[in-house]
């Protein structure tokens, strides 16, 4: 099993463009999430997703769009980068119980916006 | 406002000595924790959890104690080895939305020979 895997590992954009992070799980997990991470603010959830077809915000949604239209993949836009955006993304995945199974990470991919 | 909060961002200990990481919470809804740890250029790995019906949860080196009149949290990991040298994020799960976690700030710490 591969896991939790991310496209791309990183990338650089110039403020204004837009892109799409892929997220994508081989365990069935039901549940999926999209977090940043920046210094010292530790791990933000931007979106997640409780099935197929389902989306929902988290704590820091705005600027970002998600879709999930397939159970394993999970997608993260960017319609309009900001520098404000630059960060590390990192997505997530869980069984229907997140409250009892720890979520499984993705290794991460660092965006910079210039 | 930071529901999760790890004031101590950084810690550094000798090898073979413990390690105590801490947590504080402010959500009395929780009530149920995790401890998350993460090596530069990898995403964070489940660690340990405990449930807010226990105080006490171990595994091997790690032990979790929990301290609900206190809202506080703690990891402690004897002996502490070099590769225990990482980033820990401690997390809480609200009960009244179960479908999510919120993280804390994360503790970096470093065990030296």
């Amino acid at each position: 099993n591969a896991g939790v895997t991310q496209t791309p590992k990183f990338r650089v954009l110039k403020t204004g463009q837009s892109m799409t992070l892929l997220c994508a799980q081989d365990m069935n997990h039901e549940y999926m999430y999209w977090y940043r991470q920046d210094p010292g603010m530790g791990l933000r959830l931007i979106h997640y997703s409780v099935g197929e077809g389902t989306t929902a915000k988290g704590e820091v949604p705005d600027g970002y769009n998600v879709s999930r239209l397939k159970k394993q993949n999970f997608l993260l836009g960017l319609e309009s980068a900001a520098p404000s955006q630059t960060s590390v993304y990192f997505c997530a995945s869980s069984y229907a119980r997140p409250r009892r199974n720890e979520q499984f990470f993705g290794p991460g991919t660092r965006l910079t916006v210039l | 406002d930071q529901q999760v909060k790890q004031n101590s961002p950084s810690l550094s200990v000798q090898e073979g000595r413990i390690s105590i990481l801490n947590c504080d919470y402010t959500n009395s809804m929780f009530d149920y924790f995790l401890w998350y740890k993460k090596y530069p250029a990898e995403g964070p790995t489940f660690l340990i959890s405990i449930s807010s019906i226990k105080d006490k949860n171990e595994d091997g080196r790690f032990t979790v104690f929990l301290n609900k009149s206190a809202k506080h949290l703690s990891l402690h990991i004897v002996p502490s080895q070099p590769g225990d040298s990482a980033v820990y994020f401690c997390a809480a799960s609200d009960r009244g939305n179960t479908d999510k976690l919120i993280f804390g700030t994360g503790t970096r710490l470093q065990v030296f020979p």
